[in-house]
């Protein structure tokens, strides 16, 4: 299977802070991606994805997407108690396969 | 987005028995897949449920071991055979375009 890698963490960050979550990849073909949330018991949540270079801004979460790197970051603002959960990137496309997802806890 | 329904939602079973799991979705689906995903672990792909023909199985999966039907745009069907404690695991199935991916909200199995 094609290799993303995230930092497993555990991340903490305090509440209202800006949580930064990572992930790279090997295949030079993924050109988009999916970023996922999972609560613990829960499945996975779409939440985001980004198609092209830059950012992509949908409240408080920022994806950035840096094709020339390899590199797809999720960007949590105003991190809140509810955010703690699981987050798994994945290239898009018919068949894709997830980083080993970042354990992120929000501390109130 | 799709209503994804899985059945049954969870199951304990005895080691040498099998489980069918199955997966409905509310509207016709060109992809639809399955997952696997063992505590503490992230999701591992079984197998892409091809409309009309085998599944395409990932490496280290075997169609005996998970044998999975589709025999419409709707519906899917992944069986656990020969259980074993090392398939106690979430189950899931994801459907979707290639903009758009949904999963379904899992099989808890437990094998004794």
């Amino acid at each position: 299977q094609k290799e993303v890698e995230q930092n497993s963490g555990p991340l903490s960050v305090p509440e209202g802070a800006i949580a930064s979550l990572n992930c790279t990849y090997s295949d030079r073909v993924s050109q988009s991606f999916f970023w996922y949330r999972q609560y613990s018991g829960k499945s996975p949540e779409l939440i985001m994805s980004i198609y092209s270079n830059g950012d992509k801004e949908d409240g408080r979460f920022t994806a950035q997407l840096n094709k020339a790197s390899q590199y797809v970051s999720l960007l949590i603002r105003d991190s809140q108690p509810s955010d703690s959960a699981t987050y798994l990137c994945a290239p898009t496309g018919n068949q894709f396969y997830f980083g080993t997802g970042t354990s992120l806890t929000v501390i109130p | 987005s799709a209503v994804i329904s899985q059945k049954p939602s969870r199951d304990i079973c005895q080691r040498g028995t099998s489980l069918t799991i199955q997966c409905q979705v509310d509207s016709q689906v060109t992809m639809m897949f399955w997952y696997r995903q063992q505590p503490g672990q992230s999701l591992t792909l079984i197998a892409t449920a091809n409309q009309g023909s085998e599944a395409t199985y990932e490496s280290g999966f075997v169609i005996d071991k998970f044998p999975i039907s589709r025999p419409n745009l709707t519906f899917s069907t992944l069986t656990v055979s020969n259980l074993s404690p090392e398939d106690s695991s979430i189950y899931l199935c994801r459907v979707g375009t290639y903009n758009e991916q949904f999963f379904g909200p899992g099989t808890r199995l437990t094998v004794l």
